[in-house]
């Protein structure tokens, strides 16, 4: 089974700065890897699918990228409202599970 | 618009039994895979079950097999999670999340059901 590590478990920043975080899957799992923004109280939204495509309605200020083993979610200048938790999730052929990662949450400075 | 909406949750002892649902509306039901995710308070998401459109191909996360049963309605717009001999660590917010038709994510969440297992 997949496992996805996260990191780092806690990332402290400003509005208006640059937010970085890493994905790592145990094997590859090629490009199919998703981001998801979580705040407090609300379900999941989904960022990012196929590890760089935005998902409906997601601001450009979020962007994807990697392949393979490792993969990154890039906030590009931070906003009030992206203070959260971001998971990744991917899904395995065999066994047919679905993974998530165990959570980066970004936090206010 | 896209909506699901969770209910049946609530308090139950270890043991018990319990049946969640989720309604669907603003989308054509059966032409989607569907799936639970749980999320243990103040813990991170997993992944419960899948059930694909015709409810063919279903599958179960290793934690919950053999006690709990997915299963859907599409005449009704409906989702459900039976679940049974539970225990406290199936303690949870229950959500049902629609999977997108090309890729294998969630592109939309329900607001979630609680489920607490305490005497």
């Amino acid at each position: 089974e997949i496992v996805l590590t996260q990191s780092p478990a806690t990332l402290s920043l400003s509005p208006g700065e640059r937010a970085t975080l890493s994905c790592r899957a145990s094997q590859s799992v090629s490009s199919y890897l998703a981001w998801y923004q979580q705040k407090p109280g609300q379900a999941p939204r989904l960022l990012i699918y196929d590890a760089s495509n935005r998902a409906t309605g997601i601001p450009a200020r979020f962007s994807g990228s990697g392949s393979g083993t490792d993969f990154t979610l890039t906030i590009s200048s931070l906003e009030p409202e992206d203070f959260a938790v971001y998971y990744c999730q991917q899904r395995s052929n065999w066994p047919p599970v679905y993974t998530f990662g165990q959570g980066t949450k970004l936090e206010i400075k | 618009e896209v909506q699901l909406v969770e209910s049946g949750g609530g308090l139950v002892q270890p043991g018990g039994s319990l049946r969640l649902s989720c309604a669907a509306s603003g989308f054509t039901f059966s032409s989607y895979s569907m799936n639970w995710v749980r999320q243990a308070p103040g813990k991170g998401l997993e992944w419960v079950s899948y059930i694909s459109s015709s409810s063919s191909t279903i599958y179960y996360a290793d934690s919950v097999k053999g006690r709990f049963t997915i299963s859907r309605d599409n005449a009704k717009n409906s989702l459900y999670l039976q679940m049974n001999s539970l225990r406290a660590e199936d303690t949870a917010v229950y959500y049902c999340a629609r999977e997108a038709t090309v890729v294998t994510v969630f592109d939309y969440w329900g607001q979630g059901t609680l489920v607490t297992v305490s005497s």
